[in-house]
């Protein structure tokens, strides 16, 4: 596709519910990120993958999170038992290879009640 | 590990002048610098980078300066239009560490 492409846009659910998030990246981009957005405040890192393999999983918060590429190209984003302050944008970037510009996607917007 | 300092958290210009929002950073490996404007609702849009090896980049109306010894860059937009009013953020990230870090954001808005 032309860009960085996410679904859902947005995901409402429930304290303790698990969900999914997808990020499909522009075709051929080797390298994918995903990054935490909170209210007012810039991206956060959480995961790296270059290829298949998370390269650098060090901004994950805790062990409810968990990431996957299975294929190099999406990824799915999961968290496990969601909680109040797990509402935040998740935003998703790819990037040619290592070190080179990545471009976001829109994001995810997702608010645990 | 690395933290980015942004400044001013908001900024208002009048159409037509120059509006300038400064970072600092701590890791004094980072060697490269892109600035992202983000629209409501939206995702973060690069729309210039500096790597270490220059001291400045310009783009038509915007620029970008680095001086590494202070450790600090700079983001220069000339000739503000109503289309330049969003959040803006700069980020750094070391070599050999693709993840970036990211300030706490500049929130520009043009007064026509």
């Amino acid at each position: 596709g032309a860009g960085v492409s996410q679904t859902p846009s947005n995901k409402v659910t429930e304290k303790g519910k698990y969900v999914e998030l997808r990020c499909d990246p522009i075709s051929g981009h080797t390298a994918l990120y995903w990054y935490r957005q909170s209210l007012g405040q810039g991206p956060e890192f959480l995961i790296y993958f270059q290829g298949t393999g998370a390269a650098d999983d060090s901004g994950l918060p805790n062990d409810r999170f968990f990431a996957v590429r299975p294929e190099g190209s999406v990824s799915t984003l999961k968290i496990q038992r969601t909680e109040r302050g797990d509402s935040a944008v998740y935003l998703c970037a790819s990037s040619q290879g290592a070190t080179e510009t990545q471009y976001f996607g829109p994001g995810t917007r997702l608010l645990v009640l | 590990g690395e933290n980015v300092e942004q400044h001013p958290s908001t900024l208002s210009v009048q159409e037509g002048d120059s509006a300038v929002i400064k970072c600092t950073y701590s890791d004094s490996a980072s060697n490269y610098f892109p600035w992202y404007k983000q629209e409501l609702g939206k995702g973060p849009q690069l729309i210039i980078d500096i790597r270490s090896n220059v001291g400045e980049k310009k783009d038509q109306r915007i620029a970008v300066t680095l001086n590494k010894t202070a450790k600090h860059f700079s983001l220069h937009i000339t000739e503000t239009q109503p289309e330049d009013s969003a959040v803006y953020f700069c980020a750094a990230s070391p070599v050999g560490n693709e993840k970036l870090t990211f300030g706490t954001g500049t929130r520009l808005t043009i007064i026509p």
